[in-house]
């Protein structure tokens, strides 16, 4: 059953280095979005993604955040400068026509 | 704003007995409710979903209901298994399709 990857399972980074993150959507879909969840917290949308551009983001996704598609099947989010209140697990999620989104394991980031 | 509710951060059940998980969803315009099951350190699982044109939806152990009018739906696992144990998130897609999480609720089943 095809389904979502993501990577690195953990990154640490020091405060204020670029992290991307890594993510490879189910091939046939074409949604995507990036999630996050703060320890303890609830799961928490960043932005969404459709046909080459974004569709939606968040508060939290300020000009630190970015995504790109730079080729058929990588989506990535990149943080140009970490800040300690970025540490989290981020999600990868896609979806194709219908309302269901399936996720990826996560990446853990840790900023020190 | 808290438009999707669990409001039992936990739960205890029995191995072979029914689990029975509530949502609560403030906003009148979700038309369709996803479950998700979440192990520790991986992502969220795509369980049931319910479209509010119905009032149930079954597949296997899981059942989901919906009740418009209260605008509640609740999850039910029968018989609950160990390998049931894990954190239950409702969510809904807004009118912009991002999903609105619960804050999950932790289940237990224990032999």
């Amino acid at each position: 059953e095809p389904e979502v990857t993501q990577t690195p399972s953990h990154q640490v980074t020091q405060m204020g280095q670029e992290v991307i993150l890594r993510c490879v959507p189910i091939s046939n879909h074409l949604y995507f979005y990036w999630y996050r969840q703060i320890l303890g917290q609830k799961v928490e949308f960043l932005v969404s993604f459709y046909n080459n551009e974004i569709s939606e983001k968040s508060e939290i996704f300020d000009d630190q955040f970015s995504v790109e598609r730079p080729d058929g099947s990588n989506f990535t989010l990149k943080i140009r400068s970490t800040k300690l209140e970025d540490s989290a697990m981020y999600f990868c999620a896609s979806r194709r026509e219908s309302d269901t989104q399936y996720f990826g394991p996560g990446t853990r980031l840790t900023v020190l | 704003d808290q438009q999707v509710k669990q409001n039992s951060p936990s739960l205890s059940v029995q191995e072979g007995r029914i689990s029975i998980l509530n949502c609560d969803y403030t906003n009148s315009m979700f038309d369709y409710f996803l479950w998700y099951k979440k192990y520790p350190a991986e992502g969220p699982t795509f369980l049931i979903s319910i479209s509010s044109i119905k009032d149930k939806n079954e597949d296997g152990r899981f059942t989901v209901f919906l009740n418009k009018s209260a605008k509640h739906l609740s999850l039910h696992i029968v018989p609950s298994q160990p390998g049931d144990s894990a954190v239950y998130f409702c969510a809904a897609p807004d009118n912009t399709d991002k999903l609105i999480f619960g804050t999950g609720t932790r289940l237990q089943v224990f032999p």
